[in-house]
C-alpha cells in the first residue's frame, strides 16, 4: 500500500493567515492526489481533486500543489468556517489509502 | 441534487455480520463513470477505505478487509449494501457511503452523511 503522512499533524492560525498544509506519498503517484476538509460530526468534502483542479463550488481560497510524491494545500486567508480537519488520499492505485489528517484550530 | 443515506444498524454483536445499505436519491447509480464505495471512519481516526461496487456488479476490495467484505448493487432500488463479517471491537467506526469519479480508488465527490456502528456485547 502506498503510505501518506501529512505536516504538520495540526496547526494553530488566526482568520486571515495563509495556512500550507503538506502530503507526502512513499511512491511517486503523479498528480493523483486529492484533498478533503472535515468538520466535527460530519462527512468529507472534497476540496481539490488531481492536485490542483479545484471542485465545483470550493472557494477559490483552497488550491493545491504538488506532482510525485510531495503535494500542498494552501488556504490563502482562513476564514472562520474552514477551521477543520484536512486529509489528503491517493487515488493512484489500489488501495485507494488517506493520510492521517491535519487538524487546522484557532490560535 | 445527489444524496446518499446509509442505513442505520447501531450495535452489533462480536462474531456477527454488520449489514448497511446506502440509497442514493437524485441520480442514478447506473450513471457510468461512477463506482459506489464504502469508508469507515474509527472514532478520533483518519479514513479508510472498504471497497467500491460498479453498477454492473463489479466488486473492489481493500486486501484488508477482503475476507469478510461483501458489497451489492440493487440498480432496481438505486441502492448498494455492505456485509462484514465476524466483527470485533475494532471495526467500530463511522460508516460512510459515498460516489467515486473515475475509478473505484477515484476521488469521493459525494458523501452519505455516515453512521456509527459500535461493536459491543
Amino acid at each position: 500500500d502506498i503510505q501518506m503522512t501529512q505536516s504538520p499533524s495540526s496547526l494553530s492560525a488566526s482568520v486571515g493567515d495563509r495556512v500550507t498544509i503538506t502530503c507526502r506519498t512513499s511512491q511517486s503517484i503523479s498528480r493523483y492526489l486529492n484533498w478533503y476538509q472535515q468538520k466535527p460530526g460530519k462527512a468529507p468534502k472534497l476540496l481539490i481533486y488531481a492536485a490542483s483542479s479545484l471542485q465545483s463550488g470550493v472557494p477559490s481560497r483552497f488550491s493545491g500543489s504538488g506532482s510525485g510524491t510531495d503535494f500542498t494545500l494552501t488556504i490563502s486567508s482562513l476564514q472562520p468556517e474552514d477551521f477543520a480537519t484536512y486529509y489528503c488520499q491517493q487515488s493512484y492505485t489500489t488501495p485507494q489509502t488517506f493520510g492521517p489528517g491535519t487538524k487546522v484550530d484557532i490560535k | 441534487q445527489l444524496q446518499l443515506q446509509e442505513s442505520r444498524p447501531g450495535l452489533v454483536k462480536p462474531s456477527e455480520t454488520l449489514s448497511l445499505t446506502c440509497t442514493v436519491s437524485g441520480g442514478s447509480i447506473s450513471s457510468g463513470n461512477y463506482y459506489w464505495g464504502w469508508i469507515r471512519q474509527p472514532p478520533g481516526k483518519g479514513l479508510e477505505w472498504i471497497g467500491s461496487i460498479y453498477y454492473s456488479g463489479s466488486t473492489y476490495y481493500n486486501p484488508s478487509l477482503k475476507s469478510r467484505v461483501t458489497i451489492s448493487v440493487d440498480t432496481s432500488k438505486n441502492q448498494f449494501s455492505l456485509k462484514l463479517t465476524s466483527v470485533t471491537a475494532a471495526d467500530t467506526a463511522v460508516y460512510y457511503c459515498a460516489r467515486q469519479r473515475g475509478s473505484y480508488y477515484g476521488e469521493v465527490d459525494y458523501w452519505g452523511q455516515g453512521t456509527l456502528v459500535t461493536v459491543s456485547s
